[in-house]
């Protein structure tokens, strides 16, 4: 089936102590990107990757790294997090970086940090 | 820089009534636009896109450039159109295909 994956589907953690949320696609889609959804402010743009080896910041990049070594996974990581990245993520790939492209998601990943 | 509002945080209709939810943008340039939908308990996905100008589930939507309006517009709403929807602009970024969504419309269908 093609699809968008994420893991884990839901976090629990402490300030600072780092973690990684995965993000795989079966789709062989070279665009790939993150979202943070918070009440109140719909999604907003994280980073994305247009492709292996590329990637940049969108809207909120602040506290988060990404990395795209394989076209197929897009991790996105919190070296240190803080209360203030409580939020539901959402990791989505597209065939191309085009705007008429549809944007496939992830089921969500919902991270709390105390 | 692109902006996506829908006014509407709630929305909540009898069955078989028409259903209409807002959508405004700003954008300086030609814009892509899209509607995205939640159900409950589910991933989010496309529910239709302006440039194919097609109905899905009974939901169209019109782009008005004049109004900066995409509305998506459904003339008899069903249980089952209950769910979060969200108003999305495209944009080439820096190369990137960056969406931009409003905050989202709960649309409640009640019997």
């Amino acid at each position: 089936e093609a699809q968008v994956t994420q893991n884990p589907r839901y976090l629990i953690t402490v300030t600072g102590k780092k973690l990684t949320v995965t993000c795989s696609q079966n789709m062989n889609h070279e665009y790939m990107s993150w979202y943070r959804q918070d009440p109140g402010l719909g999604l907003r743009q994280i980073y994305y990757s247009m492709n292996v080896e590329v990637t940049d910041k969108g809207d909120v990049p602040e506290g988060y790294k990404v990395s795209r070594k394989e076209k197929r996974n897009f991790p996105l990581i919190l070296e240190s997090p803080s209360p203030n990245q409580t939020s539901l993520y959402f990791c989505a790939s597209s065939l191309l970086a085009g705007g008429v492209n549809e944007q496939f998601f992830g089921p969500g990943t919902r991270l709390t940090v105390l | 820089a692109q902006r996506v509002t829908q006014p509407e945080k709630l929305l909540s209709v009898f069955k078989g009534a028409p259903v209409e939810l807002k959508c405004n943008y700003s954008y300086s340039g030609s814009p892509e636009l899209f509607w995205y939908v939640q159900y409950s308990r589910q991933r989010l996905q496309l529910l239709l896109r302006h440039i194919s100008r097609e109905s899905i589930k009974g939901f169209t939507a019109d782009l008005n450039k004049g109004e900066t309006s995409f509305h998506l517009k459904k003339p008899f709403a069903q249980e089952e159109d209950s769910a979060m929807y969200y108003c999305a602009l495209s944009s080439l970024t820096g190369g990137g295909n960056k969406l931009t969504f409003g905050t989202g419309t709960q649309l409640k269908v009640e019997l």
